[in-house]
């Protein structure tokens, strides 16, 4: 089973709307990261939370994270048609710090 | 810089065929990634490098899938012979220090149908 899972796993919102994105995973990390990917491209790296931080600002995104959860949300706030986008949540685990395991991702629809 | 580049960015091969994918990653990243994305599986890691060394190739699904990193600025991704359920987005990422402090830079990727 995955390491990280992403919730929903497709969103469709107005352009102007916030669009939140879930993420879960399992075992004890040392950061997680959120990633997005437009069609046939390749991923960017958004944002780097490390597992002792619990909020992280980078422009229109807002990542949290709860470790008593195990749980990370992203936000993005007054979202852009060029938003549209796969998002995908990333963990870097405390037993093997130097790799990265991604979720199946988010699927997100911004409707000018 | 450039980024990272690979290429080619698409391979149509037959069944059978050797195909080598290549990656040149970001000066100065001591860390080279290689990863499969498809709709069924999602982006799997086939194997990993840390100064040109290969640390981790236990996602590799078989034999006939080979890497090697000769240079700090050169690696190849060998599938030898192809099959169909090879195809995929194939995608080179490369990260200073691996995942610990900064984001994996990832390239455009290469697209390889195998018919």
């Amino acid at each position: 089973s995955q390491q990280g899972e992403e919730d929903p796993q497709a969103l469709s919102i107005q352009e102007g709307e916030n669009a939140t994105m879930n993420c879960s995973y399992k075992t004890s990390i040392n950061n997680l990261q959120w990633y997005r990917q437009n069609s046939g491209r390749g991923l960017v790296h958004l944002i780097l939370i490390r597992s002792n931080e619990r909020e992280k600002h980078s422009g229109r995104l807002r990542v949290t994270l709860d470790t008593s959860k195990k749980s990370s949300s992203l936000l993005i706030t007054a979202s852009r048609a060029a938003d549209t986008a796969s998002y995908f949540c990333a963990t870097v685990l405390k037993t093997s710090y130097d790799k990265v395991i991604f979720g199946p991702g988010t699927s997100l629809s911004v409707i000018p | 810089d450039a980024g990272v580049i690979q290429s080619p960015r698409h391979e149509v091969t037959e069944m059978g065929q050797e195909v080598t994918l290549r990656c040149k990653p970001i000066s100065g990243h001591d860390y080279l990634f290689w990863y499969r994305q498809t709709m069924m599986r999602g982006l799997e890691l086939l194997i990993y490098f840390n100064n040109n060394v290969p640390i981790d190739d236990s996602g590799m699904p078989e034999d006939r899938f080979s890497a090697k990193m000769p240079n700090a600025s050169f690696s190849t991704l060998k599938i030898q012979p192809s099959e169909p359920r090879d195809s995929a987005v194939y995608f080179c990422a490369s990260s200073l220090g691996g995942g610990q402090n900064y984001g994996y830079t990832f390239g455009s990727g290469t697209r390889l149908t195998v018919v």
